[in-house]
């Protein structure tokens, strides 16, 4: 089965400077989807950025970027500039080619701090 | 993306009462996904509910429990039947959209259950 692991259960950043956020995850398959979500205080989840396992270039979405290492199964997201508004749940989401289901890690708690 | 709304929002139930809990689609979707979020945890998968035919439950779902319905492309509901305070949840849908079947989220449904 797969799995997917935040091992920083909080991370905190000052206002404008940079943060990453680490997550690994295990599969077998070769065709998979690799994703970052945000869950501020509203609940709402925000899909944050998309990597699809077969481009070897990073995905980029304005200040958030990805280090995918796709042979050692890392997908961290780097939050450049950091505003007060990025204070949220973050949450890495794998999910197979050809199967819809999402599978979460259990998140990282971004504090931002003015 | 698609815009995606729940209701209600949230609710106090009573134990051993039923609520059923809205999803709304601004577009017509043929995936939509039921998740349930516990006070502090990440999000597991209850259900796929596709229109036309039976909902498919994940492991440790039942559909007596949390029956489903998927009447039409754009709506669903789940109810939570027989309601316990380990219930009390927060609990998600969401729709897969876009040239890369992104899921995206309802604003969700906290239900807390006395």
């Amino acid at each position: 089965a797969q799995t997917v692991t935040q091992s920083q259960p909080e991370m905190s950043v000052q206002e404008a400077e940079t943060v990453t956020l680490s997550c690994t995850y295990d599969t077998s398959e070769s065709d998979y989807y690799l994703f970052w979500y945000k869950q501020p205080p509203s609940r709402q989840m925000i899909l944050v950025i998309r990597q699809e396992a077969y481009k070897q270039q990073n995905a980029t979405e304005n200040r958030f970027s990805v280090n995918f290492q796709k042979a050692a199964k890392s997908f961290s997201l780097k939050i450049s500039d950091s505003q007060l508004g990025d204070a949220a749940m973050y949450f890495c989401a794998y999910r197979r080619g050809s199967n819809y289901k999402l599978t979460f890690g259990k998140g990282t708690l971004l504090t931002v701090n003015p | 993306s698609a815009v995606i709304s729940q209701k209600p929002s949230r609710d106090i139930c009573q134990r051993g009462t039923s609520l059923t809990i809205q999803c709304q689609v601004d577009s017509q979707v043929t995936m939509m996904f039921w998740y349930r979020q516990q006070p502090g945890q990440s999000l597991t998968l209850i259900a796929t509910a596709n229109q036309g035919s039976e909902a498919t439950y994940e492991s440790g779902f039942v559909i007596d429990k949390f029956p489903i319905s998927r009447p039409n492309l754009t709506f669903s509901t789940l109810t939570v039947s027989n309601m316990s305070p380990e219930d009390s949840s927060i609990y998600l849908c969401s729709v897969e959209w876009g040239a890369y079947n992104e899921q995206f989220f309802g604003p969700g449904t906290r239900l807390t259950v006395l």
